[in-house]
Order: structure tokens, then C-alpha cells, then sequence
């Protein structure tokens, strides 16, 4: 079936470092895509969308890229603080009644 | 989010158990849903409500049913509570269907 996936489950990054992020996704016909970020103990936030007729799109710190071609995004945070770490996922919108999350990347700041 | 709130927040039970897990929203948003969370795994999706007339089951409704009681509250029931139904459960709004949901902290569930 059709499935969001992340490449890498742990990611290390030094502070002030750029991180990277990835997400596979399976559904050419997903239309709309959302990065979330889950703090330990808390629900997920949402931190930047972006729609299938987008290549790019930048927020505060962060950017996403949508490579439709690959079916591949990714999320990008410059100058990685302590206070990102958590978990990141990816949520894929491939029509009405279906949207479907990834299992999450955890991203690690070290001081 | 303080936006939406979950109550309550840990619950310990037993096999067999009726329970229920209450949320309550501020945003004025007329979608909620139901997830669970497990390791390993992403959100699945439980039940959603388009409105207070208006309840779908979602992809493991099995062991759940849901009651939408107002526009801002949407509680889930575990009739008759099973340890596979240990996880971390979370209520969610939007706007509108697919689009950016905001999540509840959280109701973390274990089942003995």
C-alpha cells in the first residue's frame, strides 16, 4: 500500500550546524505535505507545509523541498539550536479521508 | 497546544475497563479526530468528526467508538480495555480535512 517513510530514524547534528531531514513518499498523488515536530511529552506542532505545485518554501530557520520526480522531501533547520531537538515526521495529504504520517526522525543537538 | 487540551493526561487500567479520554478545543474548528501513537509506527488514525451530527471511523476503530458532544469536545472510549491498546493517544482539529491539524498533548494509556 501506499506508505510515508523517513530514511534515517536517529540524526546527530552539532549546534549551529544546518540540519537535513528526509521523508519518502510512496502516493503521486498526495497533493499536500507537513512537517511536525513532537517535543518529548508533547503532541506534535506543526512547523511548515507545502503544496505539490511548490519546489521550496522557507519559514523562520527552516526550509521543506519537494522533489516530485523522486517523490522525496525534506526538511532543512540552519543553525541547528539545542531547543530543536525532537522528533520530526512528515504528513502526506493524498485526498479526501487520507492523510497518512511518517514514523519520525529523531534529531539530536550536541552542545 | 493550549489550544486544545486532553484529559486525562496518564491512565493506568485494567483488562476489561471501560474508560474514556475527554478533548476539548478553543480554536472554533469544526474537524476533530482521534489518533494513537506507537513506537515504531506513525499516527493512526482512529475515528474524526466533520461536525457535532457528522462521526467516521478511521483506518483501527475496532475497540473504540467516540462521542462528539459539542463543536469543542470529543471524547474516545475503550469499552472493554485490552493491553494491545497501550499507547499514546491524541486528539487533533483543523480547519478543514488534510490540512494543518493541531494536536493535544497527549494521553498516555497502558493497559495491564
Amino acid at each position: 500500500g501506499e506508505s510515508v517513510g523517513l530514511h534515517l530514524p536517529t540524526l546527530s547534528v552539532q549546534e549551529g550546524d544546518n540540519s537535513i531531514i528526509n521523508c519518502a513518499y510512496s502516493n503521486s498523488a498526495s497533493d499536500y505535505f507537513i512537517w511536525y515536530k513532537q517535543e518529548s511529552g508533547k503532541g506534535p506542532q506543526f512547523i511548515i507545509d507545502i503544496r505539490s505545485n511548490m519546489d521550496k518554501r522557507q519559514g523562520q530557520r527552516v526550509t521543506v523541498l519537494l522533489n516530485k520526480t523522486v517523490k522525496h522531501l525534506s526538511l532543512q533547520i540552519a543553525a541547528t539550536q539545542p531547543g530543536d531537538s525532537a522528533v520530526y515526521f512528515c504528513a502526506e495529504n493524498s485526498g479526501y479521508q487520507k492523510v497518512t504520517f511518517g514514523t519520525g526522525t529523531k534529531l539530536q543537538v550536541i552542545p | 497546544d493550549a489550544d486544545v487540551t486532553q484529559t486525562p493526561r496518564n491512565r493506568i487500567t485494567k483488562t476489561g475497563k471501560r474508560i474514556m479520554l475527554e478533548c476539548s478545543q478553543t480554536k472554533g474548528h469544526d474537524r476533530m479526530y482521534w489518533y494513537r501513537q506507537d513506537p515504531g509506527l506513525g499516527l493512526r488514525l482512529i475515528y474524526y468528526s466533520f461536525d457535532v451530527k457528522d462521526i467516521n471511523k478511521g483506518e483501527i476503530s475496532d475497540g473504540y467508538s467516540v462521542s462528539r458532544q459539542a463543536q469543542a469536545k470529543f471524547s474516545l472510549s475503550l469499552e472493554s480495555a485490552i493491553p494491545n491498546q497501550t499507547a499514546l493517544y491524541f486528539c487533533a482539529t483543523s480547519d478543514s480535512w488534510g490540512e494543518t491539524q493541531y494536536f493535544g498533548p497527549g494521553t498516555r494509556l497502558l493497559v495491564l
